[in-house]
């Protein structure tokens, strides 16, 4: 079945960077899209970024924008996001989710990770 | 903006549960719902404002375009009280409604 675990999450201070990771299993990697959306405490839901299956033409929200970036390691099924120059704004459960249709970026989110806490303070 | 109301739904075992998810400008058939429980993930219900994703229940169904949406679970059970969100994508950049809780 389809799993992905994100890790790296924890306690930074602010202005510091963190990387998270993303482990996928259960599924092609290599054709499917990955996003990473975040959920602030007690509070809704926020697309962050979006790493196609080719690794091409990566897409970021303006709030991260310049700060993190994405990648991906098809060879170990692996997503990461690099978070830097961190604020407070940033404290959230980092998901990882994959896209629903292979080669394509509909933005749907069909299997998503446990979550990863980053708390900047 | 997506705007999920109520914000509470306060309903019985059995009973018809009706979300709605207006769009303050029109995404066409591009919406989305999404469950959550506490604690864990969401889990994609309704792609592309009617389509159940896979495994999704038949209670669960979805209508609406445009601007007005619906997510519609037809015979509440006890694990469907919990946190429903919509979500668009026809506009840059895919967002997510405040959210609607269904409790008992």
């Amino acid at each position: 079945q389809v799993q992905l675990v994100e890790s790296g999450g924890g306690v930074v201070q602010p202005g510091r960077s963190l990387r998270l990771s993303c482990e996928a299993s259960g599924f092609t990697f290599s054709i499917f899209g990955i996003h990473w959306v975040r959920q602030a405490p007690g509070k809704g839901l926020e697309w962050v970024a979006f790493i196609p299956y080719d690794g091409s033409s990566n897409s970021y929200a303006d709030s991260v924008q310049g700060r993190f970036t994405i990648s991906r390691d098809t060879s170990k099924n692996m997503v990461y996001l690099q978070l830097n120059s961190l604020t407070t704004e940033d404290t959230a459960v980092y998901y990882c989710a994959k896209e629903l249709q292979s080669y394509q970026r509909l933005f749907y989110f069909d299997h998503w990770g446990q979550g990863t806490l980053v708390t900047v303070s | 903006v997506l705007t999920q109301s109520p914000a509470t739904l306060s309903l019985s075992p059995g009973e018809r549960a009706t979300l709605s998810c207006r769009a303050s400008q029109s995404v066409g058939g591009y919406l989305a719902w999404y469950q959550q429980k506490p604690g864990q993930a969401p889990r994609l219900l309704i792609f592309d404002a009617s389509h159940r994703a896979s495994g999704v229940p038949a209670r669960f169904s979805g209508s609406g375009s445009a601007t007005d949406f619906t997510l519609t679970i037809s015979s509440l059970e006890p694990e469907d009280f919990v946190v429903y969100f919509c979500q668009q994508r026809s506009s840059w950049p895919p967002t997510f409604g405040g959210g609607t809780k269904v409790d008992i």
